[in-house]
């Protein structure tokens, strides 16, 4: 069965340094790869996904994420990180013959302090 | 959110009552999806509909309902069977084809008193 995990149930950083969020997944075959973001009591925002193609990917905000296919992981990066980044970041999977259905990871909270 | 409206934002049930959560979508989107949210557990599939008049079990549907008669419309019944019931519901849409992302409703946060 299709697994995903964030290893880490919280982030903290410093505004301005580097900031990464960890996902490892674990499906047969070549799965879509996606970053989802959440603010306190609101939906989740798409940042960014991997479908095919090269392996670091841009997405929303200044996110980009890179994909490793030998170590099955899929890192949310941001080079420099804001206050305002602070949220519970989620990693989801596709497996190719799941469907429509997304199996995501249980979430990495992020705290960027002043 | 833009797109996806839920409602309402706060609910209150009483146990033993049926209760039906809203999601409405003008993104002309054929696929819908309900996840429920509880803390430290990330979501998990409720239901999910692929087409009008169709719909499938996610990973957690006991104790959930649900219909789809309308392309824009998915509404969620919590029933009185569904044995913790309190939790924050994510209503979510998405265009055909498999690299498409799915994009999501500002949620429900359903409390049993």
């Amino acid at each position: 069965a299709q697994s995903v995990a964030q290893p880490e149930d919280q982030v903290n950083v410093a505004e301005g340094n580097p900031l990464t969020v960890k996902c490892t997944y674990s499906v047969s075959g070549n799965p879509y790869l996606f970053w989802y973001v959440q603010y306190p009591n609101r939906g989740l925002q798409f940042l960014l996904k991997y479908i095919t193609g090269d392996n670091l990917v841009k997405g929303s905000y200044g996110f980009e994420a890179e994909f490793n296919k030998s170590q099955t992981s899929f890192h949310l990066k941001k080079p420099s990180a804001l206050v305002s980044d602070s949220a519970l970041y989620f990693c989801a999977v596709r497996p190719p013959a799941a469907g429509n259905k997304l199996t995501f990871g249980g979430g990495t909270r992020v705290l960027v302090k002043p | 959110d833009g797109g996806i409206t839920q409602s309402p934002k706060y609910l209150f049930r009483k146990e033993g009552q049926n209760v039906t959560l809203s999601c409405e979508q003008n993104l002309n989107h054929d696929a819908m999806y309900w996840y429920r949210q509880d803390p430290g557990q990330g979501l998990r599939l409720i239901y999910y509909s692929q087409i009008v008049n169709d719909f499938q079990k996610g990973d957690i549907a006991e104790g959930y309902s649900v219909s789809r008669e309308k392309k824009e419309s998915f509404p969620l019944t919590v029933t009185s069977a569904q044995k913790n019931p309190t939790a924050f519901y994510l209503c979510a849409s998405k265009a055909s084809g498999d690299h498409n992302e799915q994009f999501f409703g500002p949620g429900t946060r359903l409390t049993v008193l």
